[in-house]
């Protein structure tokens, strides 16, 4: 069955540097997804893209943060200045359709430690 | 701000019996409701999903029932499994277009004893 891939599994990184976090999504799917689960919370929306743009974001979504397709198969989160706060399990999700009934296939998730 | 709450953090049940997860939400944009399950190490896998212009949705062992007055819906399981220990997360979304975010619940963890 395909799936979403994600690189590294687990990333440590010191406060104020940058991290790019990558994602493969399913080769056929249009529309893609990061959110990110913090240790005991619930799973938040970050941002989503189609078409080479962004197509939505939340509060969480700042100047920090951004999104880039650099090739026909790669979808990466960039955080320029990683903080202690941003530490957490980020996924990658993507879908064919943009119904949302249809479901998001999620990856495994990168797990980001910030130190 | 919790626009959809799970308030059991856990659930235990025996194999065999029924599961019944609760979900509650207070926007009333919201149309659309999902149901994911999670194990350690992976992502979230769709499970099921509802609009709300239904108010039951049935696959298999999983049926979603959502009551839109009192802005609850709840997954049953039936017959519970060992394999369907899981965190499972209720997710809601207003509209179906493209792009559009999934606000997820905190989860609930199930438990199944055989």
């Amino acid at each position: 069955e395909p799936e979403v891939t994600q690189t590294p599994s687990h990333q440590v990184t010191q406060m104020g540097q940058e991290v790019i976090l990558r994602c493969v999504p399913i080769s056929n799917h249009l529309y893609f997804y990061w959110y990110r689960q913090i240790l005991g919370q619930k799973v938040e929306f970050l941002v989503s893209f189609y078409n080479n743009e962004i197509s939505e974001k939340s509060e969480i979504f700042d100047d920090q943060f951004s999104v880039e397709r650099p090739d026909g198969s790669n979808f990466t989160l960039k955080i320029r200045s990683t903080k202690l706060e941003d530490s957490a399990m980020y996924f990658c999700a993507s879908s064919t359709q943009g119904r949302v009934n249809y479901g998001y296939t999620f990856g495994s998730g990168t797990r980001l430690t910030v130190v | 701000d919790q626009q959809v709450k799970q308030n059991s953090p856990s659930l235990s049940v025996q194999e065999g019996r029924i599961s019944i997860l609760n979900c509650d939400y207070t926007n009333s944009m919201f149309d659309y409701f999902l149901w994911y399950k999670k194990y350690p190490a992976e992502g979230p896998t769709f499970l099921i999903s509802i609009s709300s212009i239904k108010d039951k949705n049935e696959d298999g062992r999983f049926t979603v029932f959502l009551n839109k007055s009192a802005k609850h819906l709840s997954l049953h399981i039936v017959p519970s499994q060992p394999g369907d220990s899981a965190v499972y997360f209720c997710a809601a979304s207003a509209g179906d277009q493209a792009g559009t975010a999934l606000i997820f619940g905190k989860g609930t963890t199930l438990s199944v004893s055989s």
